[in-house]
């Protein structure tokens, strides 16, 4: 069955530690997203990659870092640098990121203890 | 800036107890509008794309509608499994390539056996 796989499903970090999210897809979309999920807010875009080796910044880019080096992997690495990183995060893609509805995995919840 | 408002935030239902959840929006040129269902601890599920006012589209007992400003989701005597938080968002037409998402906070509908 083709669909997003995200994971692990729950995460906990120290403060102070780097950590990354592994998101892959076998629906062969070109473009991926990251997203953090907060209670009482919408889903808030921090990065989107539309090709291969190719990403753009969403609204809170900072304090993550991402890498698109193959078409099916956009792993999301959460840094140090991120004041706030307990959130719940899911990976999306869609055929093109224009005209085509996105597709979401099942999330990743991370916790900073 | 592009805005999302879903009302109400929560809503309780009989089974069987048809109603509306709303999803007022604010954006300089409409691509798309984007409906979706989320279960508690699970990533967003596609149900809807519209296009254009007056679109209309139809699953199973859901219905959604769409205006200039606003667009509704009908629930026709819904059922327990039913019960989610329904997200809307919306895509910007945009000349830079870029038309992301714009999420609404959703509405956590209730469906009471």
């Amino acid at each position: 069955d083709g669909g997003i796989t995200q994971s692990p499903k729950y995460l906990f970090r120290k403060e102070g530690q780097n950590v990354t999210l592994s998101c892959e897809q076998n629906l062969n979309h070109d473009a991926m997203y990251w997203y953090r999920q907060d209670p009482g807010q919408g889903l808030r875009l921090i990065y989107y990659s539309q090709i291969v080796n190719d990403f753009q910044k969403g609204d809170i880019a900072e304090g993550y870092s991402v890498s698109r080096e193959k078409k099916e992997s956009f792993p999301l690495t959460v840094t140090s640098a991120q004041k706030n990183p307990t959130a719940f995060y899911l990976c999306a893609s869609s055929l093109d990121g224009v005209d085509t509805e996105a597709f979401f995995g099942q999330g990743t919840r991370l916790t900073v203890v | 800036e592009d805005q999302v408002t879903q009302s109400p935030e929560a809503l309780r239902l009989q089974e069987g107890e048809s109603s509306s959840l709303n999803c007022s929006y604010t954006v300089s040129g409409l691509r798309g509008l984007f409906w979706y269902r989320q279960d508690p601890g699970k990533g967003p599920e596609f149900l809807f794309t519209l296009y254009s006012a007056g679109e209309e589209k139809e699953k199973e007992r859901l219905k959604a509608t769409l205006t200039k400003k606003e667009s509704f989701l009908h629930i026709t005597a819904p059922k327990p499994e039913d019960s989610a938080t329904y997200l809307c968002a919306v895509q910007p037409i945009s000349n830079f390539g870029n038309e992301k998402l714009t999420f609404g906070t959703g509405t956590r509908l209730t469906i009471i056996p």
